[in-house]
């Protein structure tokens, strides 16, 4: 099945800082979200970005899908960005459902 | 409002016991999905259903039981067969199949 690896996996700023995500996947894909699930549990919606740009405040998202990568851009980080950060993938052919990377735990500090 | 419901937040199993965790829906979707996500881990698929009374298993369907009878709803039932039941379950739906997937707020289960 699809592979998906997410970097890093562990990250700590300042608050005001701006940090990159990253994804990588193994093939091609036409579904690509990312996630942000807060101390609850609960997954947040992002994106839904299999290919392009796309801009929501201080958050975008970039894929190449040709090139298997997608990248999550925080800028001026705040506290409550505080959480794991998921990436996940559907492969163009295979089963239905979303793969999912480990995660970056990403901890900003005041 | 629209949305996934996911009931009950916290379930607590004896060992040898089947349990049903219950998802609905009020978005119209098509598709629903449970994940399993264990500490520090990605979420896994457990089962998938495209439409009423169709459903495929996932990555780790062994020891887990589905239904789809309505729309709306996609219970899973975990049966004495999973050998490590504990863990935070978490249902999805979509509109269609690999589209945009939106979750509930998950059942976490423990087993006592």
């Amino acid at each position: 099945g699809i592979q998906v690896e997410q970097s890093p996996p562990d990250l700590i700023l300042q608050e005001g800082a701006n940090s990159t995500l990253r994804c990588n996947f193994s093939d091609s894909v036409n579904n690509l979200q990312w996630f942000h699930q807060n101390p609850w549990g609960q997954l947040i919606n992002l994106f839904y970005i299999p290919s392009g740009t796309k801009q929501n405040g201080r958050l975008s998202a970039t894929t190449v899908a040709t090139e298997r990568y997608s990248l999550l851009y925080i800028s001026s980080s705040q506290t409550t960005d505080s959480g794991v950060y998921f990436c996940a993938v559907a492969a163009g052919g295979g089963a239905d459902g979303l793969t999912f990377g480990k995660g970056t735990h990403l901890i900003i500090q005041p | 409002d629209g949305g996934i419901t996911q009931s009950p937040k916290y379930l607590f199993r004896k060992e040898g016991q089947n349990v049903t965790l219950s998802c609905e829906q009020n978005l119209n979707h098509d598709a629903m999905y449970w994940y399993r996500q264990d500490p520090g881990q990605g979420l896994r698929l457990i089962y998938y259903s495209q439409i009423v009374n169709d459903f495929q298993k996932g990555d780790i369907a062994e020891g887990y039981s589905v239904s789809r009878e309505k729309k709306e709803s996609f219970p899973l039932t975990v049966t004495s067969a999973q050998k490590n039941p504990t863990a935070f379950y978490l249902c999805a739906s979509s509109i269609e199949r690999r589209a945009e997937a939106f979750f509930g707020q998950g059942t976490r289960l423990t087993v006592v």
